[in-house]
């Protein structure tokens, strides 16, 4: 099936730890994108990438990084200098002009 | 700066009631608005896409409007459900190097039996 996958579902994240989710797709979309949620909040963006090799800050870059090695995946390293990282965050894809298909989610925790 | 303003922040109705969600941007020059709907814990999923030149379309009980000039879209759900409870997000998207979608803070949908 087509689609965007991001995992895991959850993640639970120790103080100092870098973490990183997942992002695929096989839409062959050349845009992905990673968002942050917080509860009761719209999504704001971390990053973007259009093509391969690059990619772009969002509003709330800081704390993250992230690479596209492939066209295919787009992860997310939360990093400890994220100092408040619990958050729901969405990964999507699209072309330049289509709307954006959204990954189910992982929700992290910091214990 | 682009930005999307969405009214009301939450809403609750009795289930088969109509109601209507607004959404006013800012984005230029503009290219479509969508409106996505978000169950708790789950990525949004597309309802409709509004381009320049369309003013109102259906899907099923959802029917979007939008107004270019006014920079204005609402979203109209009819004999509402339970399952129609979420958050309801009106994202609109620019052209060229505006071309990342920007997202409003969504309208959460309560509906009661």
């Amino acid at each position: 099936d087509g689609g965007i996958t991001q995992s895991p579902k959850y993640l639970f994240r120790k103080e100092g730890q870098n973490v990183t989710l997942s992002c695929e797709q096989n839409l062959n979309h050349d845009a992905m994108y990673w968002y942050r949620q917080d509860p009761g909040q719209g999504l704001r963006l971390i990053y973007y990438s259009q093509i391969v090799n690059d990619f772009q800050k969002g509003d709330i870059a800081e704390g993250y990084s992230v690479s596209r090695e492939k066209k295919e995946s787009f992860p997310l390293t939360v990093t400890s200098a994220q100092k408040n990282p619990t958050a729901f965050y969405l990964c999507a894809s699209s072309t330049l002009s289509s709307e954006a298909f959204f990954g189910q989610g992982t929700r992290l925790t910091v214990v | 700066k682009n930005q999307v303003e969405q009214s009301p922040q939450s809403l609750i109705i009795l289930e088969g009631k109509n109601c209507t969600l607004q959404c006013n941007y800012t984005v230029s020059p503009f290219s479509n608005l969508r409106w996505y709907k978000q169950d708790t814990g789950r990525g949004p999923v597309s309802l409709t896409i509004m381009t320049f030149s369309e003013n109102t379309k259906s899907n099923g009980r959802y029917t979007a409007t939008l107004d270019a000039d006014t920079k204005q879209s609402s979203l109209h759900i009819t004999a509402s459900q339970l399952s129609d409870s979420a958050s309801y997000i009106c994202v609109v998207r620019g052209q060229g190097g505006s071309y990342i979608p920007t997202f409003g803070r969504g309208t959460s949908l309560i509906v009661h039996p």
